[in-house]
């Protein structure tokens, strides 16, 4: 069975950094780009940066783009999501979720999430 | 960025009862729509991808139509695990984006 656990979150002050990890299982990790999205307290989804099977392909959404750096280590069947200049708005819990390895860009099996708190 | 607006926000129902959830792109997206159930605290579920093809495991009362601009999820026979919050999102192009959100709640 596919499981995903995030990890990493906490809290911290605006202008701090942060890396969440995300390890993966029950599958061939390099099968399946990787994505992580975000919910902030209250709110609605949003998908924050998608990262190809092998690294070749990167993308952020504006709100992060410049800020957090997506990354993977499929020896270690993990993605990574370091954030650098934290602000309030990104208070949110992360979730890493897998794209479908047949099917482009849709995902199937996402984690629990992972807190992360901006604050001073 | 495409703009995803969902209707109703909110909706209550009976069990039993069959509901519809309708999802709008501000441009065409063709089928590269996914919907997601949500229960609080708890991870997004994935439904359906496609517009229309079910994801493994999830039960057939579940189902996904439409292309282009114009989706529908419909929930045939509401049982109590269904009362959640329904996404709709669009994965043609980045930056991918979400609907609001539509909140099922129990009559």
């Amino acid at each position: 069975e596919v499981y995903l656990v995030e990890s990493g979150g906490d809290l911290v002050r605006p202008g701090g950094s942060l890396r969440l990890s995300c390890a993966g299982s029950g599958f061939t990790f390099s099968c399946c780009p990787m994505n992580w999205f975000r919910q902030a307290p209250g709110k609605g989804l949003e998908w924050v940066s998608s990262i190809s099977n092998f690294a070749t392909y990167i993308n952020y959404a504006p709100s992060v783009r410049g800020r957090f750096t997506i990354s993977r280590d499929n020896a270690k069947n993990s993605v990574y999501l370091q954030m650098d200049s934290l602000r309030a708005e990104d208070t949110a819990v992360y979730y890493c979720a897998r794209e479908m390895p047949t099917i482009e860009d849709a995902t199937d099996f996402w984690g629990r999430g992972t807190l992360v708190t901006v604050s001073s | 960025d495409i703009q995803m607006t969902q209707s109703p926000s909110s909706l209550s129902a009976f069990v039993g009862d069959r509901v519809t959830i309708t999802c709008r792109a501000s441009q065409g997206i063709k089928n590269y729509l996914a919907w997601f159930q949500q229960k609080p605290g708890r991870a997004p579920k994935s439904l359906i991808y496609g517009a229309s093809s079910l994801q493994s495991g999830v039960p057939s009362k579940f189902s996904g139509s439409g292309s282009a601009t114009d989706f529908t999820l419909t929930i045939r026979s509401l049982q109590p695990e269904d009362f959640a919050t329904y996404y709709c999102q669009q994965y043609y192009t980045y930056p991918w984006t979400f609907g609001q959100g539509t909140k099922v709640e129990l009559k």
